[in-house]
């Protein structure tokens, strides 16, 4: 079965960091370009990052450049982001998600169920 | 930035009936866009892509139309399945990849 499962969420302080992985599994992972996608509570969707399956290709949307990173390891089968100085804005639900192809960024074929990051002193 | 703007915001419709959703986008996209569908507490699901290409174990009663800055997503004949959210998306220039604000269709 392929399946995206995302962790690392949780409740941390507005100037703090946070680590998201993403682990991929039923699929070949280094096939696919991969991406995290956001949704505040009760908004629509907001894309992050995403990279190509070597890594070539990254891009972020500008709410968040030059604060996260974006990762992936393909011995490991795992996608992730590195949050720093996080903001209250930032607080949203975190998908992890599959690209339909390798390289270019496209639309996403294969969802995680997200894991939650509040920002709040 | 190409901005995504989706049109209604809400449609009603009685199960049965036929839906039609727009998704306007501020600069041509060619056929780069998709659709996604989204039920409460659920990831989003990929319906359409290539503007009009239904992704894999999509019932053929979702169709998708348009290219350059108009696009349509058809649901030919609503089942109660199908009242959720839906999403456009554009990937023709990134970053970044953008998400129009989504319609509801829910029932009349």
């Amino acid at each position: 079965e392929v399946q995206l499962v995302e962790s690392g969420g949780g409740l941390v302080q507005p100037g703090r960091s946070l680590r998201l992985s993403c682990a991929a599994s039923g699929f070949t992972f280094d096939g696919y370009a991969m991406h995290w996608v956001r949704q505040a509570p009760g908004k629509g969707l907001e894309w992050v990052s995403g990279i190509s399956w070597n890594g070539v290709n990254i891009g972020y949307a500008d709410s968040v450049k030059g604060r996260f990173t974006i990762s992936r390891d393909n011995a490991k089968n795992s996608l992730y982001l590195q949050m720093n100085s996080l903001r209250a804005e930032d607080t949203a639900l975190y998908y992890c998600a599959r690209d339909l192809y390798s390289i270019s960024f496209d639309a996403f074929d294969v969802w995680g169920q997200g894991t939650m990051v509040t920002v709040s002193s | 930035e190409i901005v995504m703007t989706q049109s209604p915001a809400t449609l009603s419709v009685s199960p049965g009936e036929r839906a039609t959703l727009s998704c306007r986008a501020s600069q041509s996209v060619d056929s780069n866009l998709a659709w996604y569908q989204q039920k409460p507490g659920q990831a989003p699901r990929l319906l359409i892509y290539g503007a009009s290409t239904r992704a894999t174990g999509i019932p053929a009663r979702f169709s998708g139309s348009g290219s350059g800055t108009e696009f349509t997503l058809t649901i030919s004949s609503l089942q109660s399945a199908d009242f959720a959210l839906y999403y456009c998306q554009q990937y023709n220039n990134w970053p970044p990849l953008t998400f129009g604000g989504g319609t509801k269709v829910e029932i009349k």
